[in-house]
């Protein structure tokens, strides 16, 4: 089962920040936050991961909490072709092995508006 | 760098008979994933292979699926027989093996659509 909650869809207007939030409060101290899309008929698309700081790339930015137990992906001038459900989870710091998986839950679909 | 290349990219099929999806991962990957997205779901793993061992295979019908990563590459999915509700679009993803820069990546999904 997927460890975070997200909210089931939100709406953005082109050209503004998108915010979209997740709770994981029960992620452990070598867990990181992955988030990533998923655009209507292609495979998930990865976005940015972090631990603990907030990460930014030429993508979005993350945030997360002081305690880890939420955080929020920043798509800062969001655009239509960022339409997309959006999904976010929790993985082990280290690869190989079966809890390494990317367990994925139902996400949030995120419209952007003209 | 060529991404995770899956075909066929779409199949129909009737009920009761079999199929199989073949994808060849990123070169370099150890780590390659096989995911089942049901319409209106998130990708559910099905079966992760590093090199050319099972990891985890917990989620999978092992009465009537069955994978393979021969050699530690390409790896094919079979269903055998198929089921309406096997009706899903089947990802494969793979990624390195380690502590940094181990995202997986996607391949565009085999649409399955049994009848």
């Amino acid at each position: 089962d997927a460890k975070t909650t997200q909210p089931p869809s939100m709406d953005c207007a082109e050209g503004r920040a998108a915010n979209l939030p997740c709770n994981h409060s029960t992620i452990s101290g070598n867990e990181y936050v992955y988030w990533y899309r998923q655009i209507h008929s292609q495979g998930p698309q990865y976005i940015i991961h972090g631990l603990k700081n907030n990460e930014t790339n030429e993508m979005a930015s993350l945030i997360i909490t002081e305690d880890r137990k939420s955080s929020t992906l920043i798509l800062p001038h969001a655009t239509l072709r960022d339409t997309a459900v959006y999904y976010c989870i929790v993985r082990p710091r280290n690869s190989g092995g079966s809890n390494y998986k990317l367990t994925f839950g139902k996400g949030t679909l995120l419209t952007v508006n003209p | 760098e060529a991404g995770v290349a899956q075909s066929p990219r779409y199949k129909i099929i009737e009920k009761r008979q079999s199929v199989a999806f073949w994808c060849n991962p990123i070169s370099g990957h150890a780590t390659l994933y096989w995911y089942q997205q049901i319409l209106g779901q998130g990708p559910k793993l099905l079966i992760q292979f590093q090199n050319n061992g099972v990891v985890d295979d917990s989620q999978l019908p092992k009465d009537r699926f069955s994978a393979e990563r021969l050699k530690g590459v390409d790896s094919t999915l079979k269903i055998q027989p198929a089921k309406l509700e096997d009706s899903a679009v089947y990802l494969c993803a793979s990624s390195l093996v380690g502590t940094q820069g181990t995202e997986a990546f996607f391949g565009q999904g085999t649409r399955l659509t049994v009848v």
